[in-house]
């Protein structure tokens, strides 16, 4: 069974802190790895990974995959209250017949305190 | 452009009732896939259709059913709803059901309460 595991749970950062989370994944057959975010409402894209050692970078956010190791991290840096919200990291894998489908981790809490 | 749209944004419904939620996609989009959300856990995949054919299906129940319009938009039928059908129901849409190069677009979704 496909699996994809977050962490933290959850983390309490002050405002400028730097924030690493870690995404894992067991899967048989991968295309890609997605991160959002997700504040009151529905996930809101951040990056999609499909290539090892390649990092993408979007301001004060970067991501980076590692396909050799199955794992992913998402960086933070120059943290904002803004920021305050559930990550999740999702890994796209075939259905049966054809077209995707995601599977996601629990998602990874982080509160910003001013 | 108009995004993904779904409706309601919110219902409550009682145990034993039923529920049908919608969902349109992104113009051109074939593509949909339901997602259901419960409280404190990452989305777990219910259904995709593509051409109005079910694609794929997850670990649910048979009270969970959909079908896709010829215009591409969808619908998610709930039946005999239980309290722990209670989630955020996500629609997803793309091109053709795979993510490629663009990311999975979703809706606002359907907050489902049941009470």
């Amino acid at each position: 069974e496909d699996k994809v595991v977050q962490s933290p749970l959850s983390l309490v950062v002050h405002e400028g802190d730097t924030v690493t989370l870690n995404c894992s994944y067991e899967v048989t057959n991968f295309r890609s790895l997605l991160w959002y975010k997700q504040e009151k409402k529905a996930p809101t894209f951040l990056f999609m990974l499909t290539s090892s050692g390649i990092e993408k970078k979007s301001g004060r956010l970067s991501s980076i995959l590692d396909k050799k190791e199955l794992f992913s991290i998402l960086n933070i840096t120059a943290t904002q209250t803004g920021d305050s919200a559930v990550y999740l990291c999702a890994v796209e894998v075939p259905l049966k017949a054809a077209g995707n489908k995601l599977t996601f981790g629990g998602g990874t809490r982080v509160l910003v305190k001013p | 452009d108009a995004g993904v749209t779904q409706s309601p944004t919110h219902l409550i419904k009682t145990r034993g009732q039923h529920v049908t939620l919608r969902c349109s996609p992104i113009s051109g989009h074939k593509s949909v896939s339901w997602y259901q959300q419960v409280l404190g856990q990452g989305p777990q995949f219910i259904f995709q259709y593509y051409e109005k054919e079910e694609r794929g299906r997850g670990n649910f129940p048979d009270r969970f059913s959909a079908r896709q319009f010829p215009n591409y938009s969808s619908e998610l039928n709930v039946n005999a709803l239980l309290l722990g059908d209670s989630a955020l129901y996500l629609c997803a849409s793309s091109l053709e059901g795979e993510i490629g190069d663009t990311e999975a677009f979703f809706g606002q979704g359907t907050r489902l309460t049941v009470v």
